[in-house]
């Protein structure tokens, strides 16, 4: 099955630069999407595509993707940023929908 | 305002079976894929299962096939999730999601809040 691997914990200080890996087999060949889950909250799609911010997502968020590693920024980090991030992607091998295990960022 | 809502979640004890349903509003699920997502106390998140706009595909995570039976109703904007023989690690929060099209490669747009299934003896 295809695995993706993720940090699983990150720190930044407010108004630093968040950088979130996202790891697999050519990865760079597959549509990779970003989640944000908030404490107590559902998941909120933040990135399409590798690189394509949904409607409402602020332009401090970008993605990219390039061979084995996909790549979530965060620039100017806020207080409110804090969440876990996922990435995902829809493995056409398997039929199945993969998620990596998450990354915890925290923002001191 | 354009929401998925789910619902049956509770209590069960092992080897007892639960309905969730997944309602919409304000939103349109006809050419949309739709799935099930679960999310353990404290973990990640977990596919479940898959239902295709028209409902002729269908597919399953390996620890729930033959155990979770997907469906859906375009006319009523739902889906539902039966789940039987239930174990203890089926305990997490189930959430309903909506591709953003009818390939499998769109990602999910919009999500629920979920429902919290606690199987327990």
């Amino acid at each position: 099955s295809y695995v993706l691997t993720q940090p699983p914990s990150l720190s930044v200080a407010p108004g630093e630069t968040a950088t979130i890996s996202c790891g697999g087999d050519s990865i760079g060949t597959k549509s990779v999407h970003w989640y944000q889950q908030r404490p107590g909250q559902a998941p909120v799609l933040v990135m399409v595509d590798d690189d394509d911010r949904p409607s409402g997502i602020p332009d401090r968020f970008s993605g990219s993707n390039h061979f084995n590693t996909a790549t979530l920024t965060i620039a100017r980090v806020e207080v409110g940023d804090e969440a876990d991030y996922y990435c995902q992607l829809w493995d056409s091998g398997t039929l199945h929908w993969v998620f990596g295990g998450g990354t915890k960022m925290t923002v001191l | 305002q354009m929401q998925l809502v789910e619902s049956g979640g509770g209590l069960v004890k092992p080897g007892g079976s639960l309905r969730l349903s997944c309602a919409a509003s304000g939103l349109d699920l006809t050419y949309h894929y739709m799935i099930w997502i679960r999310q353990a106390p404290g973990k990640g998140l977990e596919w479940v299962s898959y239902i295709s706009h028209n409902s002729k595909s269908i597919y399953y995570a390996d620890s729930v096939k033959g155990r979770f039976s997907v469906s859906r109703d375009n006319n009523k904007k739902s889906m539902d999730l039966q789940l039987n023989s239930l174990r203890v690690e089926d305990t997490a929060r189930y959430y309903c999601a909506r591709g953003g099209g009818l390939d499998h490669y769109f990602a999910l747009d919009v999500w629920g809040q979920g429902t919290m299934v606690t199987v327990s003896s």
